[in-house]
C-alpha cells in the first residue's frame, strides 16, 4: 500500500514555461513533506520542504503548495530550466518516527 | 551538504554470499537512513535508525538487517543475497531533534547480485 504517489513517471516541459509536478499522499498524519531532485549516478539532493501547518513555501524559482483537504502537494518551477531535467521525488515524513516516506518519482525533461 | 560516505560504490557478488554496505557520517546527524531505488519503485526504505543500538524496520526490509554501534557508521547486511537485491542503494541522514528536517543523502552504491 503506496502511502506518498506521484501518478505522473514523467512530464515534459519547454524551457522558460512553468512545471508543476504532483503528488499524493494518504496519510492524514503526515506532518512535514519534502521534494528531492536526482540526476543519473548521483544521491538525491534536497530541494524544498513545508510543513504542515503551512500551504505554501517558495525558495527561489521552486513553490511547494500544500493542500491537505485534498492530501495533494505540488512542486511548481518558474522558469523552467534545461539543468532542471533530473527525477523529481516527493516525500512525507511518518510522525512520531522521523521515517522519510517517498513516491515513485516523475521524471522531467525541460526542451530548450 | 552532510559528509555521508557510502563504500563500496559498486559491487558485484554471487548469490548466497553475505554483503554488507557502509554509511559513515560525519555531521553527527541522530537520525540515518538505508533505502533502495529500483525502477518503478522510486525509493523505499528498508531500514532506519533513531541512534546507537537503536533500528527499526522499512518497508522492504525481509533479507536485511542493520547494525549502528556509532553514531557516525550505519552498516547494512544482506545475509545471503538473492538477485532480488540487485538494486542501487542510498544512505541517509537526517539531524532534526524535536521536529523534521531535510535528509542528506549519500552518493549510492551499485549492487549487482549473480
Amino acid at each position: 500500500d503506496q502511502q506518498v504517489k506521484q501518478n505522473s513517471p514523467s512530464l515534459s516541459v519547454q524551457e522558460g514555461r512553468i512545471s508543476i509536478l504532483n503528488c499524493d499522499y494518504t496519510n492524514s498524519m503526515f506532518d512535514y513533506f519534502l521534494w528531492y531532485k536526482k540526476y543519473p549516478a548521483e544521491g538525491p539532493t534536497f530541494l524544498i520542504s513545508i510543513s504542515s501547518i503551512k500551504d505554501k513555501n517558495e525558495d527561489g524559482r521552486f513553490t511547494v503548495f500544500l493542500n491537505k483537504s485534498a492530501k495533494h502537494l505540488s512542486l511548481h518551477i518558474v522558469p523552467s530550466q534545461p539543468g532542471d531535467s533530473a527525477v523529481y521525488f516527493c516525500a512525507a515524513s511518518d510522525p512520531g518516527t522521523y521515517k522519510y516516506i517517498f513516491g515513485t518519482g516523475t521524471r522531467l525533461k525541460v526542451l530548450a | 551538504d552532510a559528509g555521508i560516505t557510502q563504500s563500496p560504490r559498486h559491487k558485484v557478488t554471487e548469490t548466497g554470499t553475505p554483503v554488507t554496505l557502509r554509511c559513515h557520517q560525519t555531521e553527527n546527524h541522530r537520525y540515518m537512513y538505508w533505502y533502495r531505488q529500483d525502477p518503478g519503485h522510486g525509493l523505499r526504505l528498508i531500514h532506519y535508525s533513531y541512534g546507537v543500538k537503536d533500528t527499526d524496520k522499512g518497508e522492504v526490509s525481509d533479507g536485511y538487517s542493520v547494525s549502528r554501534s556509532k553514531t557516525e557508521d550505519f552498516l547494512l547486511t544482506l545475509e545471503s543475497a538473492t538477485s532480488s537485491q540487485t538494486s542501487v542503494y542510498f544512505c541517509a541522514t537526517q539531524g532534526g531533534a524535536d521536529r523534521p528536517t531535510e535528509a542528506f543523502f549519500g552518493q549510492g552504491t551499485r549492487l549487482t547480485v549473480v
